[in-house]
């Protein structure tokens, strides 16, 4: 099972807006509405912040919000804050129990 | 409170093996699926295995399929993943998440494959 695939980075001033991609397939962001995304900081664990695609997790602000059309999955972050800047990756149940997560996405605040 | 506590990472060569456990607190691990994932130092988040909430189901990824052994004990609230067989690319920190949603995670424990 191949990675999802996200970009690199991306990067807003405080206030404005950023949106990260997560593209699969039909067998695994197509086929299920079981994706999810975690925030990880520098040295630390990863943090649940979105799943089942839109849901927010307890505690997570709503400036944080998720999506998807067909096989891509979206993050998008509004109202870009300081501790928001971490690495942010997608992952999705494939099927048979298996998932797969996205390469992961840098997001810096200018 | 949630937590979920690694433990048992550390230095082996390549062949040999180790087991890791995940202490539950907070919680009642029999409620609840269980993940290993691993993270390479640098590099992104790849899940290596599950197991269903009575230990009666595993699910591994390909690449760590027929090494790796996941395996539960409720009565201890503790996750443990057992690995046989080594090798470099499996050097990582790996972590204990909790649920379908991987919504609690531990802090991690380092796995070092080296001569």
């Amino acid at each position: 099972q191949s990675a999802l695939t996200q970009p690199r980075s991306v990067s807003g001033s405080p206030g404005q807006s950023v949106t990260i991609s997560c593209t699969g397939t039909s067998s695994d962001v197509g086929g299920y509405n079981y994706v999810s995304w975690k925030q990880q900081h520098p040295g630390k664990a990863p943090k649940l912040v979105i799943y089942d695609v839109s849901k927010r997790h307890l505690g997570v602000p709503d400036r944080f919000s998720g999506s998807k059309s067909g096989n891509t999955a979206s993050l998008t972050i509004s109202g870009l804050q300081a501790e928001d800047e971490a690495d942010y990756y997608c992952c999705s149940f494939v099927g048979n129990y298996t998932y797969v997560f996205g390469t992961g996405t840098k997001v810096t605040v200018l | 409170e949630v937590q979920l506590v690694e433990s048992g990472g550390g230095l082996v060569q390549p062949g040999g093996s180790l087991r890791l456990s995940c202490a539950a607190s907070g919680f009642s691990l029999s409620n609840y699926w269980m993940h290993w994932v691993r993270q390479a130092p640098g590099k992104g988040l790849v899940w290596v295995s599950r197991i269903n909430s009575d230990g009666s189901t595993t699910n591994y990824a390909d690449s760590v399929k027929g090494r790796f052994t996941i395996s539960r004990d409720n009565a201890k609230n503790t996750l443990y993943l057992q690995m046989n067989s080594l090798r470099v690319e499996d050097m990582a920190v790996y972590y204990c998440a909790r649920a379908n949603n991987f919504d609690y995670w531990g802090q991690g424990t380092l796995v070092t494959v080296s001569s």
